[in-house]
């Protein structure tokens, strides 16, 4: 069964709304979670990763102010798209790491398909 | 920073044989997965390879050669559900799946 869900899994919006995404691991707890964009035809870009009880890390050209990212729990980390536009409909998928020892393969969520109006 | 290179699409037959490959240039490569992601879904883990050499599983085999940046996914005996995009990651020492640009792979029956 899955082991990482994503809430919600489709959103539409209005410009200028914020949006909260929940990223849920169901069977283990991570101390590390990864956020990914997708857009249309087009592969994963790493967008951040969230780290259980201190900020997390952006990549390079990724706006800390506008993606929000919280993980307040082993168990949970949001994402949230503040004043959204138009530009940042897109498909936002998290990820979390196999386990502590493991070769780092991640399990994906289903994903959020953002539309903003 | 890391540079991954892959065919943006490939066509084969249902029945067939396909290869597709990826070329990187990273620093504290570890190894490389390949996933398989079906249009509006999550990717799927399909392999890891650290050494040099081929893997086999199952219809899908993965190849990696260090020395030269090189690693390939064959698929055989192809099926319609094969039809895909198929993504390339070296995993670096800074514990972060970087993707390359995916391959959309279309099978024709």
């Amino acid at each position: 069964g899955a082991v990482v869900s994503q809430h919600p899994s489709r959103v539409i919006c209005k410009s200028g709304t914020s949006v909260k995404i929940e990223c849920r691991s169901l069977d283990f707890q991570a101390t590390t979670m990864f956020w990914y964009r997708q857009f249309p035809k087009q592969s994963l870009m790493l967008m951040a990763t969230s780290n259980e009880g201190s900020k997390a890390t952006y990549e390079q050209g990724v706006e800390k102010d506008k993606f929000l990212i919280n993980h307040a729990s082993l168990t949970l980390s949001t994402l949230t798209v503040t004043s959204a536009h138009p530009e940042d409909s897109s498909f936002y998928i998290c990820s979390r790491p196999r386990g502590k020892n493991s070769y780092n393969e991640q399990f994906f969520g289903p994903g959020t398909r953002l539309t903003v109006l | 920073g890391q540079n991954i290179d892959q065919p943006t699409e490939m066509t084969a037959t249902e029945g067939a044989i396909v290869q597709i490959n990826c070329t990187y240039q990273t620093s504290g490569f570890n190894g490389l997965f390949w996933y398989q992601q079906h249009a509006g879904e999550a990717p799927t883990f399909l392999s890891y390879n650290v050494l040099d050499g081929l893997e086999e599983k199952g219809r899908f085999s993965s190849f990696l050669s260090r020395s030269k940046g090189y690693s390939y996914l064959l698929l055989k005996e192809l099926q319609m559900k094969d039809s895909a995009s198929y993504l390339c990651a070296p995993y670096t020492n800074t514990d972060k799946l970087i993707f390359g640009t995916g391959t959309r792979l279309q099978v024709f029956p």
